[in-house]
């Protein structure tokens, strides 16, 4: 079964770097998505992507934040200057259609951890 | 705004019962509800997706109920294994028909 993949499992990075996570989703599917687990938490909308625009961002995905589809096949999330407080799991998800009729493909996630 | 709340953090099931967990939402009937497991380390795998005007949705062991008066779904697992022991995500449509996950319930089959 087609499986959503994204790399690298665990990111350790200095706090006020720039960190970028890779999704590769499903190749059929048209919308793609970033969720965010902070330990122990629920699971908390990022943005939603669709047509190589973002279609909803949450109030989680401020300015530090951006997201890419550099090609076919790659989506990714960028944090520009990271703080401690994005310590979390960072999850890809993506679906035939937006909408919640349609259930959502995530990947395994990145661990972000911020020194 | 909405929320939802799964009824407790954990629960302790013995094996081969029926396990039930419950998702309760307010200020907003969805018109969709999803369940998801979420086993340690991994992303949420989709389970079931019921709609407003389905009363029960079943998969094999699984069994969904959707209730819009009580602003209430249902999720039994029958004869519960250890192997069912993960966390639950229930998740309902926004107003604006996106998805929001509910905390989970982390359900121990034990032995």
């Amino acid at each position: 079964e087609p499986e959503v993949t994204q790399t690298p499992s665990h990111q350790v990075t200095q706090m006020g770097q720039e960190v970028i996570l890779h999704c590769v989703p499903i190749s059929n599917h048209l919308y793609f998505y970033w969720y965010r687990q902070i330990l122990g938490q629920k699971v908390e909308f990022l943005v939603s992507f669709y047509n190589n625009e973002i279609s909803e961002k949450s109030e989680i995905f401020d300015d530090q934040f951006s997201v890419e589809r550099p090609d076919g096949s790659n989506f990714t999330l960028k944090i520009r200057s990271t703080k401690l407080e994005d310590s979390a799991m960072y999850f890809c998800a993506s679906s035939t259609s937006d909408g919640a009729n349609q259930p959502q493909h995530f990947g395994d996630g990145t661990r972000l951890s911020i020194l | 705004s909405q929320k939802i709340e799964q009824n407790s953090e954990a629960l302790n099931i013995q094996e081969g019962k029926t396990a039930t967990l419950t998702c309760n939402y307010t200020n907003y009937s969805p018109a969709y509800l999803q369940w998801y497991r979420q086993d340690p380390g991994r992303g949420p795998v989709f389970l079931l997706l019921i709609r407003e005007n389905e009363k029960e949705k079943r998969k094999e062991r699984l069994k969904v109920t959707f209730d819009t008066t009580l602003k209430q779904s249902l999720f039994h697992i029958t004869a519960s294994q250890p192997a069912d022991s993960a966390t639950y995500l229930c998740a309902l449509e926004r107003r604006d028909d996106k998805i929001i996950f509910g905390k989970g319930t982390r359900l121990h089959i034990l032995p």
